[in-house]
């Protein structure tokens, strides 16, 4: 089957632009994850939907980050007036929803969207 | 509050030597534990975890991990390592609680060469 599918897989975009990355979950999972992963850093957790809703946004850097999910399946990250430190991969993940008897069912991860703001 | 350390930024072995990559933990009670591997330009895909039972967790590409909660760690191993097993390597604990269950905390990642 399909896995988790994200777009666009390389984004070039100037400083100050706004950009949109796409996350297309795992059929039937509810929960989902966005993380960014720059050069040299770990894996930064950025917020974490439970279909449509985010009970965790506590990982979004600044409110320039906004994420949102629609019909608990497709979710748009979206950051504002980009800046040069929002260069890394941005990494989205989905899962069957934890605590439903599926006791911490593993993450599956897209390729990824390298963002590069110049 | 959760969290992993992965001691070692860089590991090298020659293939068909034993590996080991190293874990410890913090947790307030019993941990989830995993183990993910990460090739060139990809995203992230799963190892093993480590829920509650045997010490021993086996999973794929031949490889296992080891929960040790006196020393608050869990390896991951190898027992004969393989040119195409040379990856960037993440170890995670999961969120128990609220609104932080299911999530993954990760290390920082080690980075795995084995060389031919």
């Amino acid at each position: 089957g399909a896995g988790v599918s994200q777009s666009p897989s390389n984004k070039v975009t100037e400083k100050g632009k706004d950009v949109e990355l796409r996350c297309d979950p795992i059929s039937g999972h509810t929960a989902l994850y966005w993380y960014r992963q720059s050069l040299g850093q770990g894996l930064e957790f950025l917020i974490y939907f439970q279909g449509n809703s985010a009970p965790d946004k506590s990982g979004l850097p600044s409110d320039r980050f906004s994420a949102e999910r629609t019909g608990g399946s497709v979710s748009t990250l979206t950051i504002q007036r980009t800046q040069q430190e929002d260069s890394a991969v941005y990494l989205c993940a989905s899962s069957l929803a934890p605590g439903t008897g599926r006791v911490n069912s593993p993450l599956h991860f897209g390729n990824g969207t390298r963002l590069t703001v110049t | 509050a959760q969290s992993v350390a992965q001691p070692e930024d860089q590991v090298n072995v020659a293939e068909g030597n034993p590996l080991t990559v190293k874990c410890t933990y913090s947790v307030s009670g019993n941990p989830y534990l995993f183990w993910y591997v990460q090739y060139p330009n990809r995203g992230l895909q799963f190892l093993l975890k480590y829920i509650t039972g045997d010490n021993l967790v086996k999973g794929s590409y031949g490889f296992e991990a080891e929960f040790n909660k006196s020393q608050t760690s869990f390896h991951l191993k190898k027992p004969s390592a393989l040119v195409s097993d040379s990856a960037l390597y993440f170890c995670a604990v999961a969120g128990r609680r609220g609104s932080t269950l299911g999530r993954l905390y990760f290390g920082r990642g080690t980075q795995l060469t084995v060389w031919p």
